[in-house]
């Protein structure tokens, strides 16, 4: 079964960087994810497409400052210089045929 | 601008029905595939359906056989036919575009409110 984990919350200073975590199921470790971000109160917004091999592609308008990474079954989401408008879910989100899957969001908060 | 605008949302009884729909403008309904996507209070995304640009469609097993995905191509317009609403349907329902290189969103909505209430 497709299954994305993701830690309920994280937190870390302003102006410092965090790394997100998403992890695939057993047997989907190849599968590309996209990470998307939603402040509160508001409907998400795509950050990035993130495959396998680390490479990724970012929506129109995202800072340099969001990146991605992955390694093995697990798909990173780093912020640097964090800011206070960073205080967001964030989700990743894969596909199968027929099927989407959402992780189930981390709660970032800038301190 | 690529965007997408949701409405129909509002307040239902248990067993009624309600479409929402979502209006696209900068891109073409009919030539992207196209999600519903839904959050219900306090939690996180789960994704609801799926047409794509070929017209076939798919279904989260949680509303299998009540809603029905369909567009309007005439009017660039994506829909959600929801029927015998349950109070575990209460949510805000996105709608999203997919990328055209994979099936990931890449354009989303800001929604609309669902309570299925009595």
């Amino acid at each position: 079964q497709l299954v994305l984990t993701q830690s309920p919350s994280a937190s870390a200073s302003l102006g410092a960087s965090v790394k997100l975590t998403c992890t695939l199921s057993s047997g989907h470790s190849t599968y590309a994810i996209a990470w998307h971000q939603q402040q509160p109160e508001k409907g998400p917004r795509y950050l990035m497409k993130l495959n396998s091999d680390g490479s990724h592609s970012k929506g129109d308008g995202i800072p340099d400052r969001f990146s991605g990474s992955s390694s093995g079954a697990e798909r990173y989401l780093t912020i640097s210089s964090l800011q206070s408008e960073d205080e967001a879910d964030y989700y990743c989100q894969t596909w199968a045929t027929g099927i989407r899957v959402f992780g189930g969001g981390t709660k970032l908060t800038v301190l | 601008e690529v965007q997408v605008v949701e409405s129909g949302g509002g307040l239902i009884q248990p067993g009624g029905s309600l479409r929402l729909a979502c209006a696209a403008s900068g891109f073409t309904v009919s030539t992207n595939h196209m999600s519903w996507v839904r959050q219900a209070p306090g939690k996180g995304l789960e994704w609801v359906s799926v047409i794509y640009s070929g017209g076939s469609t798919n279904y989260a097993d949680s509303v299998k056989g009540r809603f029905t995905i369909s567009r309007d191509n005439s009017k660039n317009t994506l829909y959600l036919q929801m029927n015998s609403l349950r109070a575990e349907d209460t949510a805000v329902y996105y709608c999203a575009r997919e990328s055209a290189d994979h099936y990931y969103v890449d354009v989303w909505g800001k929604g609309t409110p669902v309570t299925v209430s009595s």
